[in-house]
């Protein structure tokens, strides 16, 4: 498996802000993803964070509203812009290491839009 | 499209009881089933099922992948309060811009009453 960690654990934020997560794995992994979990809902991927260029988005889902970088093998940020309640949740980062075809999720950020 | 299915959707049984949980999936490129466990934000990982492991177990609880029926079960013998959670199920797509990719079911609700 992999160590993974995510940065904010929790935020409550006012509208029209944005929030950029972290997420750092314990060694380097071959992909990285980050899903959306709202409330009462199932998992939701929002795109594939790809190392050194631009990030693939589900259908749904665009670069000015979450805007993703990942600038290693170990590290991923993903920014949630221009927020409105509606983007209350949680945010996960999940990681595709080596051939394992599995994914670990890392501790999440509960995130409340006020 | 992906599509994972789960029941029941939700299940309140008593310690010591056995409970079956349910998925089943319509993917392409499919490459593996996989089991989580959620009780708080992070799903915690589970079993992962392919065609060349069709049964797991561990401990109390055990999973077997039906590649003909496109479909899954999770057993959990002797419940325990501590079982109580949300167990979601997920599909592994191992193809082309869609490789990585997991597509959830909408989760099973177990309560364990003492």
């Amino acid at each position: 498996s992999a160590v993974i960690s995510q940065k904010p654990s929790r935020d409550i934020c006012q509208r029209g802000t944005s929030l950029t997560i972290q997420c750092q794995v314990d060694s380097q992994v071959t992909m990285m993803f980050w899903y959306r979990q709202q409330p009462g809902q199932s998992l939701t991927l929002i795109a594939t964070a790809n190392q050194g260029s631009e990030a693939t988005y589900e259908s749904g889902f665009v670069i000015d509203k979450f805007p993703i970088s990942r600038p290693n093998l170990t590290f991923s940020t993903l920014t949630v812009s221009n927020m409105s309640p509606e983007d209350s949740s949680i945010y996960l980062c999940s990681v595709l290491k080596g051939d394992l075809w599995g994914q670990f999720f890392g501790p999440g950020t509960r995130l409340t839009v006020l | 499209e992906d599509k994972v299915v789960q029941s029941p959707l939700s299940l309140v049984v008593h310690e010591g009881d056995t409970v079956t949980l349910n998925c089943s999936y319509e993917v392409t490129n499919f490459r593996s089933l996989l089991w989580y466990k959620q009780e708080k934000k992070a799903p915690t990982f589970l079993f992962m099922l392919t065609s060349s492991g069709i049964e797991k177990k561990s401990g109390r609880l055990s999973s077997i992948l039906d590649k003909k029926e496109l479909s899954s079960i999770l057993n959990i013998t002797a419940t325990q309060t501590g079982d109580s959670a949300i167990y979601l199920c997920a599909v592994f797509n191992a193809g082309g811009t869609s490789y990585g990719k997991l597509t959830f079911g909408q989760g099973t609700i177990l309560t364990v009453h003492p």
